[in-house]
Order: structure tokens, then sequence, then C-alpha cells
């Protein structure tokens, strides 16, 4: 099993927007809305940003968004701060009753 | 507050066995799972597996089966995840996480506990 795609590396300015993207099959991505993303700052745990592709949970920034289109979820974050650098990972739930990961995406705000 | 946490780090030799504990607080403990996740150093994340603090029900990684066992304590809620037979690529920071809604989403996470395996 292969996890999800992710790209290795994106990067924008402080106040840009960024997207990062999450490739999946008709066995995971496409065929539930059970997509999650998670921030990771170094040497701490995951931190859960956006649930069931594009709910919030209590606390997040309005900043973080999610949507999915086909086999293909994405992550948005608006207005590009300092502390967003980060690793964000994808999560899907799959046909094998499982979820799985992304391999990861190092953000990097220059 | 709701939180996770667990049990210090561990260094173990090939073929040993590991139990790492994950003790929560600040809910109730038998209305959500747990997972266990884990990560290699430098590496990204990986499900290890799930387990009902309600009923004990489990669902491991099939790259894992047989060699890992995923237990709950409810008296002292606490949930514990054994890995046998240890190898050299299972050194990794092991972390539980509360299940948000059946394996959707992972939304507490405990601070993680490293396992190195070394001779």
């Amino acid at each position: 099993q292969s996890a999800l795609t992710q790209p290795a590396s994106v990067s924008g300015s402080p106040g840009q927007s960024i997207t990062i993207s999450c490739t999946g099959t008709s066995s995971d991505v496409g065929g539930y809305n059970y997509v999650s993303w998670y921030q990771q700052h170094p040497g701490k745990a995951p931190k859960l940003m956006i649930y069931e592709v594009s709910n919030r949970p209590s606390g997040v920034p309005d900043r973080f968004s999610g949507s999915k289109s086909g086999n293909t979820a994405s992550l948005t974050i608006s207005g590009l701060q300092a502390e967003d650098e980060a690793d964000y990972y994808c999560s899907s739930y799959t046909s094998s009753s499982t979820p799985w990961f992304g391999g990861g995406t190092k953000l990097t705000v220059l | 507050q709701v939180q996770l946490v667990q049990s210090g780090a561990e260094v173990k030799k090939p073929g040993a066995s590991v139990k790492v504990s994950c003790k929560a607080s600040g809910y109730t403990f038998t209305s959500y799972g747990i997972s266990w996740v884990r990560q290699a150093p430098g590496q990204g994340l990986e499900w290890m597996g799930w387990i009902s603090a309600y009923n004990g029900n489990t669902n491991y990684a099939q790259k894992l089966q047989g060699r890992v066992t995923m237990t709950t304590d409810t008296s002292t809620s606490t949930a514990y995840m054994e890995l046998r037979s240890l190898r050299s690529d299972d050194t990794a920071v092991y972390y539980c996480a509360r299940d948000l809604s059946g394996l959707s989403a992972f939304d507490i996470w405990g601070q993680g506990t490293m396992v190195t395996v070394s001779s």
C-alpha cells in the first residue's frame, strides 16, 4: 500500500495564500468524506487542523480551510504567518476500514 | 483539560518487546477509541492500529498483525500498546491519539514516546 501523495515542500511569503494537495484514489480520498489534516512542528505531536474534508476544530484559525475534488483533497492557508511554518500531513479513511497518511509536506514561510 | 499522557522513552534490544502506556484525562474514556501512530526519525506518520475503549475491539495495520497488541484498562483510563520481536526499523516516536469518530480523524494526541531499538 502506498501513502497518499503530497508535495514534499511548498513555500510562501507572509500574508500570501498557499495550497497543499493530497492525492489518493477512489478507495480512499475519493470514496469518503473522511479526509483530515494535521500540522506538526519539529519535536511536537501532530495537531488536528481540519477533519471530514472541511471542518475546523475549535481553536483552529479560519485562515485554514479544506476542500476535496474527486480523488484530491486540498488544505489552503490564507494570510500566511511565520508560525504556520511546519510539516503538514493529510489522512484519509480507506476501503480497508483503516486510515492512512500522506507522506507529508514541509511548509516554509519565506 | 482533555489530554493524553504517555510513558517515558525506552531503549530495547532487537527481539525484545516494549509496552507503551497512554493515560487519558478530562473526558469519558470509554466514549472514544484510541489509535496508535508512529513516526520513524525524519519520516512521516504511520497508523498502527485502533482499540475501542468501550469494548476492547481492535483493528490493526496489516503489516503489524501478529506483533502488536493493544489493550485498555478502563479503571485507570489507560491504553497500552505492546510491540514484540522488535527490529531496528521499529525505532520511532510512538503516539497515542483519540479517535474523533470512526477513524475519520484524531483530535487529541499524546506527547509521544521515543522507542529506540539497538544492540
